[in-house]
């Protein structure tokens, strides 16, 4: 069973960039997939992120491209966001899933989420 | 990249059939049949329902049906009970490798 646990500050002071990890177990990032964050601000919708392949191939909401870096760590079996320039419009409980994305779409397994608030 | 149009709520009683539509433009939802819908309940992440438009995952009641026409998806629940009450958001790849969702429904069961 594929589990995603993700992992990060809590707490980000505006201007500042939050890293955020997520840890795969039950599968081994290396064998393939794609793997995605999706956030959502309090009380509000879905908004996809990112995704990025094992190989390290990253793909970016275009709305937020030049401040998101999605990277993968095949050897801790983790993926991990950075999201720079923060502010109050990023507060969200963020999630990580894998993202099955070969001649298809759909996320079919989801971490808990974390919740990240931006304040001074 | 705009989000898909969802209605804000939608409920219905016990036992009946309800609809979901999710609306989007022909650079996503109407040119490619990979629109994927998923239910999420309070405090809870969200979980695939469906999937390329109308295909369960395994473990999915098939009381949940998807289907598409033009620009437009809908997800339809027969059958209505207390536990479907929740919310619900599509989500459709939308070309150049990217992914939107809709602002997502909620479900009242009456």
């Amino acid at each position: 069973q594929v589990q995603l646990q993700e992992s990060g500050p809590g707490l980000v002071k505006p201007s500042e960039t939050v890293s955020l990890t997520c840890a795969v177990s039950g599968y081994s990032i290396s064998s393939g997939y794609h793997w995605g964050w999706i956030r959502q601000p309090p009380g509000k919708g879905l908004e996809w992120i990112g995704s990025v392949f094992h190989s390290g191939t990253t793909y970016h909401n275009p709305s937020l491209k030049n401040r998101v870096t999605i990277s993968v760590d095949t050897s801790k079996n983790q993926f991990s966001l950075k999201l720079s320039s923060v502010s109050a419009a990023d507060t969200a409980v963020y999630y990580c899933a894998r993202d099955q994305r070969y001649d298809t779409e759909y996320f079919d397994y989801w971490g808990q989420g974390t919740l990240v608030t931006v304040s001074s | 990249q705009s989000a898909l149009t969802q209605p804000a709520s939608v409920s219905g009683s016990p036992g009946q059939s309800i609809t979901i539509s999710c609306t989007g433009t022909s650079s996503d939802v109407g040119s490619y049949n990979l629109v994927s819908w998923y239910q999420q309940h309070p405090g809870k992440a969200p979980k695939l329902m469906i999937y390329e438009v109308s295909k369960r995952p395994s473990g999915v009641s098939n009381q949940f049906s998807g289907s598409k026409s033009g620009n437009t998806a809908s997800l339809t629940i027969s059958g209505l009970q207390a536990e479907d009450e929740a919310d619900y958001y599509c989500c459709s790849y939308a070309g150049s490798s990217t992914v939107v969702f809709g602002g997502g429904t909620k479900l009242t069961v009456l």
